[in-house]
Order: structure tokens, then sequence, then C-alpha cells
């Protein structure tokens, strides 16, 4: 079945980066697109981006331009999300989303998510 | 950016009774090319990932039960349980994949 697994909880400073890792198994790696949606304490959800597998492209939120970078590994099959110049607001369960129909752009297996808290 | 709108935000209704959530975009989802509404609702209970309901406004997601039903398109949709389970409590979101940044709602809590 298919699985994503992602890093665990982090705690950084302001100012500091985070890069949080989702390792996929149980299908096709390079045939989904995935997907990275964080939601912050108590709210809903926001889409940030996705990278194409295959290839390595990636379409970002307009948010997030000049701050996320999204990259994989093929050979270990993981998706990679680094944000930078974290501030408070960034605190948030991010989460990778698997395209549920390859590249349409809806979601079906989901990480379970990862804490990040910046605080000083 | 499609800005997405349900309402209510929060709602109560009985054990085994009917509910509704609406959802609106602020364009049209519906793609012409295709006729294909490009809309998805998901579920979230506290704890866990958002869980993946109905898309194309109205497939419903295989293992889905079919008490969950989606109807609606081009800018006014919505997710129905015909009868609701004490399991279904749960926050739900609508969602439009029609052009990126892929947005959502702001959430619906359900409680009995």
């Amino acid at each position: 079945q298919v699985q994503l697994v992602q890093s665990g909880a982090e705690v950084k400073q302001p100012g500091a980066s985070v890069k949080v890792s989702c390792k996929a198994s149980g299908y096709t790696f390079t045939r989904y697109y995935m997907h990275w949606v964080r939601q912050a304490p108590g709210q809903g959800l926001e889409w940030m981006g996705l990278i194409n597998p295959s290839g390595g492209s990636t379409s970002n939120a307009q948010k997030f331009q000049g701050r996320v970078t999204m990259t994989r590994d093929t050979s270990t099959s993981t998706f990679y999300m680094e944000l930078s110049s974290l501030s408070s607001d960034d605190t948030a369960v991010y989460y990778c989303a698997r395209d549920q129909s390859a590249t349409y752009g809806y979601f079906g297996p989901w990480g379970h998510g990862t804490l990040v808290t910046v605080s000083s | 950016d499609i800005v997405m709108t349900q309402s209510p935000d929060s709602l109560a209704v009985s054990l085994g009774e009917r509910a509704t959530i609406n959802c609106k975009s602020s364009q049209s989802v519906l793609y012409s090319s295709n006729n294909r509404n490009y809309l998805a609702w998901y579920q979230q209970k506290p704890g866990q990932p958002p869980k993946l309901l109905i898309y194309w406004a109205s497939t419903r997601e295989s293992g889905v039960p079919d008490r969950f039903s989606g109807s609606g398109s081009g800018t006014d949709f919505t997710l129905s349980i015909s009868s609701l389970q004490a399991e279904d409590v749960a926050v739900y979101y609508c969602q439009q994949y029609y052009s990126t940044p892929y947005t959502f709602g702001q959430g619906t809590k359900l409680e009995i």
C-alpha cells in the first residue's frame, strides 16, 4: 500500500531554515506529482507547491516564492521541502500529499505531518 | 487566485439526519473542454491528515461510504451526508484544482 513517511518535529529559531522529508513507498515514484500543504495551529489548509518527480520541475505558490525549495531523490524515493527565513507565522504542520490522479491536483495519500515550531 | 468560501463555518446535526455543506468559488472551476469541475472534498479528524472523499465534484473516492455525495457545477458546490454517523464528526474542506495556486475553503466543522 502507498505510504508517505515524514521526518520528525522540528523547533527552529526565527530566520533559520527547515528541511522536511517525505519518504514514499508502495507505488511508482516518478509517476505522481507530490504536493506540500501546511496547516497552522487551529487553522485551515494552505497549498505550498508541487514537484514533478520525473525531472524535478516545481511550481510554488507565489506567497512562498524565493523561500521554498522542493526537491526529490529518486534513488531513495524521498521528497524534500526546505523553507527558509522562518518566522513565527511559519509555525504549522507540514504535509506531503501525493496527487491521486498523477497530475491533476487533488490529493490522495497524505503523510502524517511534520510539526515545525518557530520560536526564539 | 481562486477564493473558496464554505458555509456554514460550523454545523450541528442529529445522528441519522442529513448534513449539507456548501462551497462557492470566486470563479468557475468547470473546464469546458472536458466538462469537468475541478473540485474536491476532504474530511479531517483531529490529529489526522485530511482524507479525500470526493473529486471531480461528484466522484466518490474508493472506500468512502455512499452516504457521502457531492454535487454542483461552475461556482457552487455541495457536500451532503445523507444519514449522519458519529464517526462523521470532523472538519470538511473543499479544494479547487482548476488552477494553481490550489486553494481550499476555510473548513466547516461538523458536530453532533
